[in-house]
């Protein structure tokens, strides 16, 4: 199976901010990453998909990268409604998406 | 705008079998461009993928939940469903029901609000 592990676990930032999140598959998974954002009480939201493309609707301040074995979501200005806990997931061996095991970010 | 309604008890008694629903609206399960999807969260914890059911109903589980999991749709009224037998109290969790596009990188693009499934006597 393969292993997604986010770092870090928690972060606390200021609004204005740029906030980075790093996301790493246990073995390649080429850009099949995609990232959520989830705020409490509330379903997951799709931010990223394919590594780096911008779900619609998505603010412009999201961006993702990477390929192979290491990712990363940036938030190039932190926004209020921005502190939620993010998840990587990886698509490439579906059925048995997995995801990270999350990282909070909160507001400092 | 598409939306998915979860639906089903909230409490669930272990050694009995979980049953939920997902509504779609503003779409179609018969689409072959999405699976449907169920995932599952414990409470203060991460996500979990339970599976995914296609419209012709071909079927992929976790493999950790596979002897206990069933997943099946219905075209006609739209829905697809979710049962999970034999609980515990480690099954206890909110379960979401999400679309994955299959043109794309499975990503889960739509989601339910989900639904707490408590299981306990």
């Amino acid at each position: 199976d393969i292993q997604m592990t986010q770092s870090p676990s928690s972060l606390s930032a200021y609004v204005g901010d740029r906030v980075t999140i790093t996301c790493r598959a246990s073995q390649s998974i080429s850009f099949y990453l995609n990232w959520y954002q989830q705020k409490p009480g509330k379903a997951p939201k799709l931010l990223i998909y394919g590594a780096s493309s911008l779900h619609s609707g998505v603010p412009s301040r999201f961006s993702g990268s990477g390929s192979g074995t290491d990712f990363t979501l940036t938030i190039s200005s932190l926004q209020p409604e921005d502190f939620a806990t993010y998840y990587c997931q990886q698509s490439y061996t579906t059925p048995l998406y997995t995801f990270g095991q999350g990282t909070n970010l909160e507001i400092k | 705008q598409v939306q998915l309604q979860e639906s089903g008890p909230g409490l669930v008694k272990p050694s009995e079998t979980l049953s939920l629903t997902c509504t779609v609206s503003g779409g179609s399960v018969s689409s072959g461009s999405y699976y449907w999807s169920w995932i599952r969260q414990p409470p203060g914890k991460g996500l979990e993928c339970v599976g995914y059911i296609s419209y012709s109903g071909s079927t992929n589980y976790n493999p950790s939940l596979k002897s206990r999991v069933s997943m099946s749709v219905d075209t006609s009224k739209n829905q697809f469903s979710l049962r999970l037998s034999s609980v515990t109290a480690a099954d206890t969790a909110v379960y979401y029901c999400a679309r994955a596009i299959l043109t794309g990188y499975y990503q889960l693009d739509f989601w339910g609000q989900g639904t707490l499934v408590t299981v306990s006597s």
